[in-house]
């Protein structure tokens, strides 16, 4: 079992939908919890980070994560084509861990 | 903008040179670290630093090693490059955000050929 898995996709969703993305992890001590999003050719961008259960919202974007189920997801609310991205879950460990684990990331096309 | 720059930005070589990638932060975080993104595999440690000297392995570090000497410099060496190699090479610097959240950012990236 990975550490980190992503629904590789690609996740197909029109303009205006809400798209949900998911992320399971396997180190149930891990403390903090974040979504990058990457555009092709580009270096991964920090879009939301989450360290608390519940939802955390920041704009069009919203982090839910459940420690006791092991998900963290993003949603997306209003969703455009310049969101067409890949966007990566990562998860950092037990407190002193400076390490990070990527899943692979889920492609995600919104259609105009 | 975290402040990190990579160099260089492409390089093409061959198959039993030495390569060194370099990556600069300007803002004295502690934590370093090397990653290259391949397709399917995503994003895997090579190595990262906790300071000046002091670094660990990741996942993936075969083939390479690093240094740090200076707080704001990652070096990432390739001692005999093969094509296997051939990969995006990001680097990325841990910096504290709220509390306990350490937060990850990450240069521009370098994308290596090995022929």
């Amino acid at each position: 079992q990975k550490e980190v898995e992503q629904n590789s996709g690609p996740l197909s969703v029109p303009e205006g939908a809400i798209a949900s993305l998911n992320c399971t992890y396997s180190d149930r001590g891990s403390q903090s919890f974040f979504w990058y999003r990457q555009y092709s050719g580009k270096s991964p961008e920090l879009i939301m980070s989450i360290y608390s259960n519940g939802d955390k919202e920041d704009g069009r974007f919203t982090a839910q994560l459940n420690k006791a189920s092991q998900y963290v997801s993003l949603l997306i609310r209003d969703s455009q084509p310049s969101d067409s991205a890949t966007y990566l879950c990562a998860v950092r460990g037990v407190s002193g861990t400076y390490k990070y684990i990527f899943g692979t990331g889920t492609r995600l096309k919104v259609l105009a | 903008d975290a402040g990190i720059t990579q160099s260089p930005r492409h390089k093409v070589t061959e198959t039993g040179t030495p390569v060194t990638l370099r990556c600069h932060q300007t803002e004295n975080h502690r934590y370093m670290y090397w990653y290259r993104q391949d397709p399917g595999h995503g994003l895997r440690l090579i190595h990262y630093s906790y300071g000046v000297k002091d670094t660990d392995k990741g996942e993936v570090s075969d083939g390479y090693s690093v240094s740090r000497s200076k707080t704001e410099d990652f070096l990432l060496t390739l001692e005999s490059a093969t094509s296997s190699q051939t990969s995006v090479y990001f680097c990325a610097i841990s910096a504290p955000t709220r509390g306990d959240l350490n937060e990850q950012f990450f240069g521009p990236g370098t994308r290596l050929t090995v022929l």
